[in-house]
This record gives C-alpha cells, structure tokens and sequence, in this order.
C-alpha cells in the first residue's frame, strides 16, 4: 500500500526567508502523481503544485518548487520569499497507477513569523 | 469563477438529529467527493459519486450516505449524528477516475453535535 510521510508536524519562518517542508513516500507503482496542498486557518484545501513521477524537471509556480528525488521517493516543497499568508497547514499527497484515491501524509503546520 | 461551494459553511445540530450538507460545483466535472476531517488530521475519504456510480469506503459508518440528483449536486446526509461525528466535511471534485486528475476542494463545512 501507498505511504505518504510528513516527519515535521511543525515549521517556522521569517517572513521573506526560504523554508523547505518535506515528504516521502512509498510505492511500487511506476506512474503516479503527487501534490502539495495548502488549507489556510479558514480550512479550504488548496492545490499549490503537482508533480507527475515521469518529468524529471521539477515543477514550480511562482515562489513555491518542488524538489522530487525519484530514486529517494522524496518530494519536498520549497516556499521562497514567505509571506504572511503563507501560514496554513500543508499536505503532501499522493495518487498512482490504478488508484486514483488520494493518499496524504499528517501535514505539516507552517508559521510564519513577521 | 468555476468552483466548488459547500452549504453552510457552519451547521450545527442536535445528537441523533439528521442533518444533510450540500456541495455544488461548477466545474462540470465526473466525480464528487466527501470527505471528513478532524481537528489537526488529514482529510478522511467517506465515498465518492463517480456520475452517478456510488462508491463507498469499506469504513463509512451506515450512518453516513449519499445523494447525488445530478452533475452539478452532491448531498451527505448523516443519518442520526454522534458527538464523533463533529468535523469539518469536505466536499471535492475531480474532472475523472483517474490518479493524474487534480482534486479541486470546497471551502467546507464546520459540523457542531450538541
């Protein structure tokens, strides 16, 4: 079965500071997709970046990137330039092969601090 | 905008009182999704509406069913609530049955059992 792990309940950032939140997983399938979302205080799950296991380019939208290590099965998000509303609870997920139920890790709550 | 929209946001009923929460989306996709989630814990998936094909999680409890009279609507009504069933109830919506699809979240419904 499919495994998502977060091993940092929690973070902290200076706001304009660059902070890295981490996540792996565990699969044997050979296509599948993993994402990041965001769920700020007011609880709407947002996606923030996905990424499919067959590009090698790391994907990115604006100051937020991802760091996929394929080989590791690690797949870490990171927020460049943090800002105050970046504050919210993070959830690494996971869908792969035939499964197309999402798989997410415990989250890691991210504090941004002025 | 396209989206997801969940009514009310916050619903509050009496122990052993039904109570049906609503999601529509605009997006015109295939699959609605309910989820429940709790305090500080990743969202739970309870059953998904894939057109209108019920699939439900091996452990939903009874207690917890479905509706879905057309694309645009999906309904979770919960049948006799307990203090338990105290969460947030999620609403999501995929474009199909396939793990490359994105989910798209609704902004929630905050659930309070007295």
């Amino acid at each position: 079965a499919q495994t998502v792990t977060q091993s940092q309940p929690e973070m902290s950032v200076q706001e304009a500071e660059t902070v890295t939140l981490s996540c792996t997983y565990d699969t044997s399938e050979s296509d599948y997709y993993l994402f990041w979302y965001k769920q700020p205080p007011s609880r709407q799950m947002i996606l923030v970046i996905r990424q499919e296991a067959y590009k090698q380019q790391n994907a990115t939208e604006n100051r937020f990137s991802v760091n996929f290590q394929k080989a590791a099965k690690s797949f870490s998000l990171k927020i460049s330039d943090s800002q105050l509303g970046d504050a919210a609870m993070y959830f690494c997920a996971y869908s792969g092969g035939s499964n197309y139920k999402l798989t997410f890790g415990k989250g890691t709550l991210l504090t941004v601090n002025p | 905008d396209a989206m997801v929209i969940q009514n009310p946001r916050y619903q509050v009923t009496q122990f052993g009182k039904p109570v049906t929460l609503s999601c529509s989306q605009t997006l015109n996709h295939n699959v609605m999704y309910w989820y429940q989630q709790k305090s500080s814990q990743a969202p739970k998936l309870l059953f998904h509406y894939y057109d209108k094909d019920f699939n439900n999680e091996a452990d939903t409890p009874d207690n917890f069913q479905s509706r879905r009279p057309n694309t645009s609507f999906c309904f979770l009504d919960i049948r006799s609530p307990g203090l338990g069933d105290a969460a947030m109830y999620l609403c999501a919506t995929s474009r199909d049955l396939r793990s490359q699809e994105t989910q798209y979240f609704g902004p929630g419904t905050r659930l309070l059992v007295l």
